[in-house]
């Protein structure tokens, strides 16, 4: 059964820094990766998808990576901005199936 | 283009009681998924339908059931409910082929007391 966590849980840093939030899951035969951002109460964004043959994934200020083999993923944000503070969810397909396995998601607070 | 939309935003409930919630999913997507998610926790995979069939679930019991209709929306069907079931409920659409991804609407907040 694939499990999946995400460290750390919760996370605060002043304005313009650059950080990293870890993804690490058990199974390696996955179809993808998904990185998602939840604000508080509500439902989820999908911020960057990284299929099996990639390495990276770049939008904006956000950088996924990769690396299926020792099964983790990083999703790297520069110049972080309060506007960032949420949730931060990442999600592989389960062995075999298209339902989504979530970590528990890093409590990001971007301090002005 | 509407992403995923889900009716009631929230909803509030007595033990015992039944609640139907709904999902239209984005446009050109055929599968729809659903999800519970408890307070500080991921989501939890509920069950899935594609061709108005019920093709994987997770680990819910019997009281949770589903739909889905010719135009690819879904119902999500909770029977005698629980304290427990108090939570954020998920739909993500999707489709059926490829490595696509995974949209989710806004979430309905159920409270049973």
């Amino acid at each position: 059964k694939q499990e999946v966590t995400q460290i750390p849980a919760a996370l605060s840093v002043p304005e313009g820094e650059n950080l990293v939030l870890n993804c690490s899951f058990t199974d390696s035969a996955i179809y993808n990766l998904q990185w998602f951002r939840q604000d508080p109460g509500k439902g989820l964004t999908s911020l960057l998808l990284i299929q099996s043959s990639q390495r990276e994934q770049t939008s904006g200020r956000l950088n996924a990576s990769l690396d299926k083999s020792s099964g983790r993923s990083t999703l790297y944000i520069a110049a972080s901005q309060p506007g960032d503070s949420a949730t931060y969810l990442c999600a592989v397909p389960d062995t075999g199936r298209r339902a989504l396995t979530f970590g528990s998601g890093t409590r990001l607070q971007v301090q002005p | 283009d509407a992403g995923v939309t889900q009716s009631p935003t929230h909803l509030i409930k007595t033990r015992g009681q039944q609640v139907t919630l709904r999902c239209s999913p984005k446009s050109g997507h055929d599968t729809v998924s659903w999800y519970q998610q408890a307070l500080g926790q991921g989501p939890q995979f509920i069950f899935q339908y594609y061709e108005e069939e019920e093709r994987q679930r997770g680990n819910f019991p019997d009281r949770f059931s589903g739909h889905q209709f010719p135009n690819y929306s879904s119902e999500l069907n909770v029977n005698a409910l629980l304290l427990g079931d108090s939570a954020l409920y998920l739909c993500a659409s999707s489709l059926v082929r490829g490595n696509t991804e995974a949209f989710f609407g806004q979430g309905t907040r159920l409270t049973v007391v």
